[in-house]
């Protein structure tokens, strides 16, 4: 059974950098998969941040792309988000999560595994 | 980036009864890439639906989707007390990946 942990500070201030990571057992961050990252702000609903893949292809939400840097460190079996120049507005429960498999040179990004999910704020 | 809008924004059923949840994109769903998710609060959302129709695994078979292209449908056969939650449409057919709104299912 795969499992996802996520960790990182729980208050940022604002102009600063959230930087998080999620930690992968029960299965390798190396297999067929994409793992990403989604928020959601407190009473709000999800919003794709990017993904990685263990080969370090990333993709990320234009609407974030220039703040956002994903990385994966395959020797520890977790992978990383930092969110630069983060404001109120960036206050969210952050999840990382396994985006399905892939085969055949096809990747179905539907999120079969999710961690618990962490609450950042952003306040000075 | 695809829009997706989900309706309604709120249903209010009793158990027993059958609830029907749409969710309507802006643009076709390459290959029916879509998914549908169940949120209970203080949890992550949990996987219901790929593909448009496939049950996750462990999903009883009360649950069901359909539909293609532009418009999908969750159906929820007959409710149970644990059924009632907040529902997540979401398309991985293009990027960036998009949700809908959500739909908030209330006990009546």
């Amino acid at each position: 059974q795969v499992q996802l942990q996520e960790s990182g500070p729980g208050l940022v201030k604002p102009s600063g950098t959230l930087s998080l990571t999620c930690a992968v057992s029960g299965g390798s961050i190396s297999s067929t998969n994409w793992w990403s990252w989604v928020r959601q702000p407190p009473g709000k609903g999800l919003e794709w941040i990017g993904e990685i893949y263990h080969i370090g292809n990333t993709n990320q939400n234009p609407s974030l792309k220039s703040r956002v840097t994903i990385s994966v460190d395959k020797s520890k079996n977790h992978f990383s988000l930092q969110l630069r120049s983060v404001t109120a507005a960036d206050t969210a429960v952050y999840y990382c999560a396994r985006a399905g498999y892939c085969s055949g040179g096809s990747c179905y990004r539907f999120f079969d595994y999710w961690g618990q999910g962490t609450l950042v704020t952003v306040s000075s | 980036e695809i829009v997706l809008t989900q309706s309604p924004g709120t249903l209010s059923l009793s158990p027993g009864e059958r609830a029907t949840l749409s969710c309507r994109a802006s643009q076709s769903v390459s290959s029916n890439y879509l998914a549908w998710y169940q949120q209970k609060p203080g949890q992550a959302p949990s996987l219901l639906i790929y593909g448009a129709s496939s049950r996750a695994t462990g999903i009883p078979d009360r649950f069901s989707g359909s539909g293609s292209g532009t418009d999908f449908t969750l159906t929820i056969s007959r409710l149970e007390p644990e059924d009632f939650a907040v529902f997540y449409c979401q398309q991985y057919g293009s990027s960036p990946i998009t949700f809908g709104q959500g739909t908030r299912l209330e006990i009546k």
